[in-house]
């Protein structure tokens, strides 16, 4: 257990529909990574929140949003879903910038 | 724009063989390569290399850096079926704290 907990496991939505991703970095981290991860892009990355504020952003569609919390969780907020947003979506933390990311279990999100 | 290639894609062995998995990058400003393991979900993290760090080992497992060259190796020796997995590599460029990662190789040892 790497200490990164996410919250669906599992979610099953219809096209056109909202969800909100959750995420609690380890104790102590600052940092929380949002990447998604299909079957044929791998483990891509979407966007960085360092103690509140946005650090960088990656392959993230403007139908998604993100944001990290004053207790530093993160909620990742998926828009307008299409078929294709059906993915595995990871939150990863990480205490000094320079050290390694310690990865959650994972939201597989299935768009019907 | 960073970039890592993996190879082999996948791979299939016995038990108790030794596997040799490869990771070609290219980042601007290197600044770190990382080793995951990923089985059923999440990636959990092996090594990390450095320029101050190019050689890792823990166990059967262990990882070169060469940065002239720009690639590392994962090593493991005398593997078990434990270590059936998905393998990805990922870097650190310039600027940025974020990792890139390649599409990773699928390991499966069979008894």
């Amino acid at each position: 257990d790497s200490g990164v907990t996410q919250t669906p496991k599992h979610l099953i939505t219809a096209t056109g529909q909202r969800v909100t991703l959750r995420c609690s970095p380890r104790s102590g981290d600052l940092s929380v990574y949002w990447y998604q991860q299909s079957l044929d892009q791998g483990l891509q990355f979407l966007i960085h929140y360092y103690n509140g504020e946005e650090r960088a952003k990656g392959n993230i569609l403007e139908r998604f949003s993100a944001q990290q919390f004053p207790d530093l969780h993160s909620e990742l907020n998926l828009s307008s879903l299409e078929l294709g947003d059906s993915a595995l979506y990871f939150c990863a933390s990480n205490r000094e910038l320079e050290g390694e990311a310690f990865f959650g279990q994972g939201t597989r999100l299935t768009v019907v | 724009e960073d970039k890592v290639v993996q190879s082999p894609l996948s791979l299939v062995v016995h038990e108790g063989d030794t596997v040799t998995l490869n990771c070609s990058y290219e980042v601007t400003n290197f600044r770190s390569l990382l080793w995951y393991k990923q089985e059923k979900k999440a990636p959990t993290f092996l090594f990390m290399l450095t320029s101050s760090g190019i050689e890792k080992k823990s166990g059967r497992l262990s990882s070169i850096l060469d940065k002239k060259e720009l690639f590392s190796i994962l090593n493991i020796t005398a593997t078990q079926t434990g270590d059936s997995a998905v393998y990805l590599c990922a870097v650190k460029g310039a600027g940025s704290y974020q990792l890139t990662f390649g599409k990773g190789t699928k390991l499966s040892v069979i008894p």
